[in-house]
């Protein structure tokens, strides 16, 4: 079986400081590890993936992520952090010849001016 | 289409009510996913097909749901006899092939059942 958590449900920061939304998995085989993003009123975005390779994964708008092996986490992070980028944001996991993703039940990332 | 398309936005249905949620892809996108999402939680995986064959349907809740993707292009959900424990956004997603690619998901179907 394959698992995510996301251990916040809520993280503050304010505008141009630099924000982290953490992830931990627990899945069979190579983990395949995707972020999305949920805007108010709007779908579930894909922002970025790990798959295999550089532990340290740059997605959209300035977002990356850092894959630990040890740590089974796979961390969410950007430097600077905009009052834009306030939403909703899911870590999911997929193992290798897995049809589905399992995602976690998401943090709420919000950024104050 | 560029995205994925749902349909309907909203659907209200009386307890009871059998309803059917409708899902376009991505053209060419091979895989589709259905997934539930109740309020202030994740998604939940509820099936999966590659083209027309459903390869995993493990998340379904019950046998009132059911799925498919005749010419594995559009896809169906539909909920007999709904109850109120069905009532949240209903996601559909596509990808490509492979574990390593991505999901595009479609805005997806609020279904309130009263």
């Amino acid at each position: 079986a394959q698992s995510v958590a996301q251990p916040e449900d809520q993280v503050n920061v304010a505008e141009g400081n630099p924000l982290t939304v953490k992830c931990t998995y627990s899945v069979s085989g190579n983990p395949y590890l995707f972020w999305y993003v949920q805007y108010p009123n709007r779908g579930l975005q894909f922002l970025l993936k790990y798959i295999t390779g550089d532990n340290l994964v740059k997605g959209s708008y300035g977002f990356e992520a850092e894959f630990n092996k040890s740590q089974t986490s796979f961390h969410l992070k950007k430097p600077s952090a905009l009052v834009s980028d306030s939403a909703l944001y899911f870590c999911a996991v997929r193992g290798t010849n897995a049809g589905k993703s399992t995602f976690g039940d998401g943090t709420t990332l919000t950024v104050k001016p | 289409g560029a995205g994925v398309s749902q349909s309907p936005r909203y659907k209200v249905a009386k307890r009871g009510q059998d309803v059917a949620l409708r899902c376009d892809p991505i053209s060419g996108h091979v895989s589709l996913f259905w997934y539930q999402q109740a309020l202030g939680q994740g998604p939940e995986f509820l099936t999966y097909f590659q083209n027309e064959a459903q390869l995993d349907k493990s998340g379904l809740p019950s046998d009132r749901f059911f799925a498919e993707r005749p010419e594995g292009s559009v896809s169906t959900l539909k909920i007999q006899r709904t109850q109120q424990e069905d009532s949240a956004v209903y996601l559909c997603a596509s990808s490509l092939a492979g574990e390593y690619y991505g999901y595009t998901f479609g805005s997806g179907t609020r279904l309130t059942v009263v």
